[in-house]
């Protein structure tokens, strides 16, 4: 199974900062990487897929980025709504496995 | 606008099977572009993928379930479903339903809102 880690596992904020989160893969897995936002209580949905397309609907300040192992994903100017937790997901090889999340809040 | 709706049990004795049934509204499931997937998000812990169905019924799931998975589709009713059997404490979690890509890198576009299921004598 392809191993995901994220980094960090959390991070505080303010409102207007630019924010990175970075996922790694255990081996290889192209371009094949989505990143969800979840929120107490809710589904997550769907910010960016294949490493760097942005899913209809989602804010621009919303980016993502690399291909192989190592991945990122960056919001460019943090909004309010943009509290949440950020999940990377492999979509290479099954099981299509998480990483463990990467909670943001409020500084 | 497409919908799902997770549906079953929310309690479910340990050592017995948990079903859930995504029921799918606002549009068809007989596009081969998609599968229909199972994720849950058990408490203070992240997402896990148990697996997922596509409309010849043909399933991948996640071995670290140790083949306790089975899943089924009924693309007349609109439905797929989620057997888990000998469930134990650490099954207990809010079990999402979604439709993923089989292209692309398998994203998942939209989701049930979520069912929570606790494991509990």
């Amino acid at each position: 199974d392809t191993q995901m880690t994220q980094s960090p596992s959390s991070l505080s904020a303010s409102v207007g900062d630019r924010v990175t989160i970075t996922c790694r893969a255990s081996q290889s897995i192209t371009s094949y990487l989505n990143w969800y936002q979840q929120k107490p209580g809710k589904a997550p949905k769907l910010l960016i897929y294949a490493a760097s397309s942005v899913q209809s609907g989602v804010p621009s300040r919303f980016s993502g980025s690399g291909s192989g192992t190592d991945f990122t994903l960056t919001i460019s100017s943090l909004q309010p709504e943009d509290f949440a937790t950020y999940y990377c997901q492999q979509g290479y090889s099954p099981p299509f496995t998480f990483g463990p999340g990467t909670k943001v809040d409020v500084k | 606008q497409l919908q799902l709706q997770e549906s079953g049990p929310g309690l479910v004795k340990p050592s017995q099977t948990l079903s859930l049934t995504c029921t799918v509204s606002g549009g068809s499931m007989s596009s081969d572009s998609y599968c229909w997937s199972w994720i849950r998000l058990p408490a203070g812990k992240g997402l896990e993928w148990i697996g997922h169905i596509y409309t010849s019924g043909n399933t991948n799931d996640n071995l670290s379930l140790k083949s306790r998975v089975s899943m089924s589709i009924d693309t007349s009713k609109n439905q797929f479903s989620l057997r888990l059997s000998s469930v134990t404490a650490a099954d207990t979690a809010v079990y999402y339903c979604a439709r993923c890509y089989d292209f692309w890198s398998g994203h998942c576009d939209y989701w049930g809102q979520g069912t929570l299921v606790t494991v509990s004598s």
